[in-house]
């Protein structure tokens, strides 16, 4: 079975630095996705960034990047130059591949950007 | 990317009575939908798997004839919480998978807004 663990409850972070959101997981599985999500007070989830198991190098989009360490099993997030609009709550998730599975989610991490 | 919807954005309801969600993905066919829960403060929990013209997948623990799903077309599927109670009040989400993206293995899912429950 898949697990994924978010140590941090809650993280707070001061404007236009950078934060890391810990990600470990735990999976049998050869192939494999990991996500990150966004989710504001709204609660839509807003999709960040994707890292295949086989993918060699770290993902990176825009601001987000994915630490991924295989051997670890661990996949952090790391956003740089933290803006105000980054406070969310930010999920950890991992789908099983190949295709049609649905995703299981980490805990999540409360991040908190200060002016 | 795709865009799924979500119908009501939330909902009022009193104890004993149904309420149904509907999940549309609106530019895209999706053979498979999935139906997540999410209380206050938690995280997402899978609820069932959706399959366009066949039964759905329950989750261990989640009661089939109180959550009934019904995956009528490519588009559309519905999640009915019949005679709901105060402990049924949740953020229901649901996500459409889209098919294959140019990256191997990868399928693209989509969630829709989410609908907020509230039965009192």
């Amino acid at each position: 079975a898949q697990k994924i663990t978010q140590t941090q409850p809650g993280m707070f972070v001061q404007e236009k630095e950078a934060v890391t959101l810990d990600c470990t997981y735990d999976t049998s599985d050869q192939s494999y996705g990991l996500f990150w999500y966004k989710q504001p007070s709204s609660g839509e989830m807003i999709f960040l960034i994707y890292q295949g198991s086989y993918d060699e190098q770290n993902a990176t989009e825009g601001r987000y990047s994915l630490n991924f360490q295989k051997a670890r099993k661990s996949a952090n997030l790391v956003i740089s130059a933290s803006q105000l609009g980054d406070s969310a709550m930010y999920f950890c998730a991992m789908r099983e591949l190949p295709y049609g599975q649905n995703f299981v989610f980490g805990p999540g991490t409360r991040l908190s950007v200060l002016p | 990317g795709a865009v799924v919807s979500q119908h009501p954005s939330w909902v009022i309801c009193k104890s004993g009575t149904s309420v149904k969600i509907e999940c549309r993905s609106l530019d895209f066919q999706a053979t498979t939908m999935f139906w997540y829960r999410q209380f206050p403060k938690q995280s997402l929990m899978l609820m069932a798997t959706s399959n366009e013209g066949s039964k759905a997948t329950y989750e261990q623990g989640v009661e089939k004839d109180k959550f009934l799903i019904n995956h009528a077309s490519l588009t559309l599927s519905t999640l009915t919480v019949t005679s709901a109670h105060p402990e049924d009040s949740s953020f229901y989400i649901c996500s459409a998978r889209a098919g294959t993206s140019g990256s191997p293995f990868v399928d693209e899912q989509y969630f829709g807004p989410g609908t907020r429950l509230t039965v009192t």
